[in-house]
C-alpha cells in the first residue's frame, strides 16, 4: 500500500496569512494527488484534484502543486471559514490512502 | 445535482452484523465506481472498499478483508456494505463516495454512524 505522510498535523494562523501543507507519498504517484477540506460534522469536500487542478467553485486562494512523491497545498490570505481539517489522498493505486490530516486553526 | 445517502448505521454488539446502504440520485449511477470511506470519531479518514460500476472489480482494505462485503444493485441505484464480525475498532462514520478525482463528480454522502459496543 502507498503511505501518505502529511505535515504538519496541526497549525495555527491568522486571517490574511499564507499557510502550506505538505504531503509525501511512499512511491511515485505521478500527479494522482487530491486535497480535501473537512469541517466538523460534515463530509470531506474536494478542493484540488490531480495535484494542481482547482475544483470549480473553490476560491482561488487555494492551490496545489507537486508530482511524483512530493506535494504541497497552499492557502493564501486565510479567511475565517478556512478553519477546518485538510487531507491529502492518492488516487494512483488501490487502496486509495489518505494522509493523517492537518487541523488548521484560525486565530 | 448528484446525491448519495447512506443508511443502516446504529449500535451493534461486537461480533454481530450490520448492513449499510448507499442510495444515489441525480447521477448516472452505473457510470461510477463507489467507495466506502470511514472515520472513527475524532480521527482521520480511512479508505474501506470499492466496487466498480459493473461489480467486476472489488477491493477491500486489509483491516476489513474477510469480514466486510461490498455489493451493488444498479437497478436500484444502490451500493451495500455487509459488515460481519464487527469489532469495537470498526466504530466510525461510514461515508459512501464516488471519490472521483475530477471536477464535478466527486460526490459524498452525509455519513452514517456505526457504533460497536457491548
Amino acid at each position: 500500500d502507498i503511505q501518505m505522510t502529511q505535515s504538519p498535523s496541526s497549525l495555527s494562523a491568522s486571517v490574511g496569512d499564507r499557510v502550506t501543507i505538505t504531503c509525501q507519498a511512499s512511491q511515485d504517484i505521478s500527479n494522482d494527488l487530491n486535497w480535501y477540506q473537512q469541517k466538523p460534522g460534515k463530509a470531506p469536500k474536494l478542493l484540488i484534484y490531480d495535484a494542481s487542478n482547482l475544483k470549480t467553485g473553490v476560491p482561488s486562494r487555494f492551490s496545489g502543486s507537486g508530482s511524483g512523491t512530493d506535494f504541497s497545498f497552499t492557502i493564501t490570505s486565510l479567511q475565517p471559514e478556512d478553519n477546518a481539517t485538510y487531507y491529502c489522498q492518492q488516487s494512483d493505486n488501490l487502496p486509495y490512502t489518505f494522509g493523517q490530516g492537518t487541523k488548521l486553526e484560525i486565530k | 445535482e448528484g446525491q448519495l445517502v447512506e443508511s443502516g448505521g446504529g449500535l451493534v454488539q461486537p461480533g454481530r452484523s450490520l448492513r449499510l446502504s448507499c442510495a444515489a440520485s441525480g447521477l448516472s449511477f452505473d457510470d461510477f465506481a463507489i467507495h466506502w470511506v470511514r472515520q472513527a470519531p475524532g480521527k482521520g479518514l480511512e479508505w474501506v472498499s470499492v466496487i466498480t460500476w459493473n461489480s467486476a472489480s472489488i477491493v477491500y482494505a486489509d483491516s476489513v478483508k474477510g469480514r466486510f462485503t461490498i455489493s451493488r444493485d444498479n437497478a436500484k441505484n444502490s451500493v451495500y456494505l455487509q459488515m460481519n464480525s464487527l469489532r469495537p475498532e470498526d466504530t466510525a462514520f461510514y461515508y459512501c463516495t464516488t471519490l472521483a478525482a475530477a471536477d464535478t463528480i466527486n460526490y459524498w454522502g452525509q455519513g452514517t454512524l456505526v457504533t460497536v459496543s457491548s
